[in-house]
């Protein structure tokens, strides 16, 4: 079974600093894809950026970026130029793929705990 | 519609009455799913539906959790002989299909049913 674990319950940053928030998974699986999603105050669940297993290069959405260690089995997400808005919960998660790369190629989202992300004016 | 749609936004119950929670995918997404969060935790799994295929059920903890999906579209959730720890927001969530990687695999959330069981 696929676990993912977030150690940093809680963190926080000041507004414009950068903050790394730490997820590890455990899987046996060679294909799968990772995930980060964030959950404001307003329950609202928002995908905040996907990495496929088998892309090397690392990927980027405007002041969010991964770094994807497969060997190690870590994903942490980095956050850039942080702002008032990032406050939220933030959600590291995992998909197997199932089968090949195919139409009904996906699977269940495996969640971690969460890191409660706060931004200080 | 635009996206996901929970209903109801809230529901207090009484223990041991049964609820069914109702979601409405986003138009032509094959995946649905449900997950259960409790109040300051993380999203636990609960079923996960894909096409005609069968269910994956492996989250439902107990018998007296069910879900159905009619005609590849609507969900609802029942719990039966609602419990105190059945208390929690429940969140439904749909993907859309695609050729490999693109887009088949990323989920949209609704806002949730808060469930509170007196």
């Amino acid at each position: 079974a696929q676990t993912v674990t977030q150690s940093q319950p809680e963190m926080s940053v000041q507004e414009a600093e950068t903050v790394t928030l730490s997820c590890t998974y455990d899987t046996s699986e060679n294909n799968y894809y990772l995930f980060w999603y964030k959950q404001p105050p307003s329950r609202q669940m928002i995908l905040v950026i996907r990495q496929e297993a088998y892309k090397q290069q690392n990927a980027t959405e405007n002041r969010f970026s991964v770094n994807f260690q497969k060997a190690a089995k870590s994903f942490s997400l980095k956050i850039s130029d942080s702002q008032l808005g990032d406050t939220a919960m933030y959600f590291c998660a995992f998909m197997k793929q199932r089968g090949g790369w195919t139409l009904w190629g996906t699977d269940k989202l495996i969640f971690g705990t969460g890191t409660r992300l706060q931004v200080f004016p | 519609g635009a996206g996901v749609s929970q209903s109801p936004s809230n529901k207090v119950t009484e223990k041991g009455k049964d609820v069914e929670l109702r979601c409405d995918p986003i138009s032509g997404h094959t995946a649905l799913y449900w997950y259960r969060q409790s109040l300051g935790q993380g999203l636990e799994f609960l079923i996960y539906f894909q096409g005609n295929s069968a269910p994956d059920k492996s989250g439902l903890p107990s018998d007296r959790f069910s879900a159905e999906r009619t005609g590849g579209s609507v969900s609802t959730l029942t719990i039966q002989r609602t419990q105190q720890e059945d208390s929690a927001v429940y969140l439904c969530a749909s993907s859309s299909p695609g050729t490999g990687l693109r887009g088949a695999n990323v989920l949209t959330f609704g806002a949730g049913s808060r469930l509170t069981v007196l």
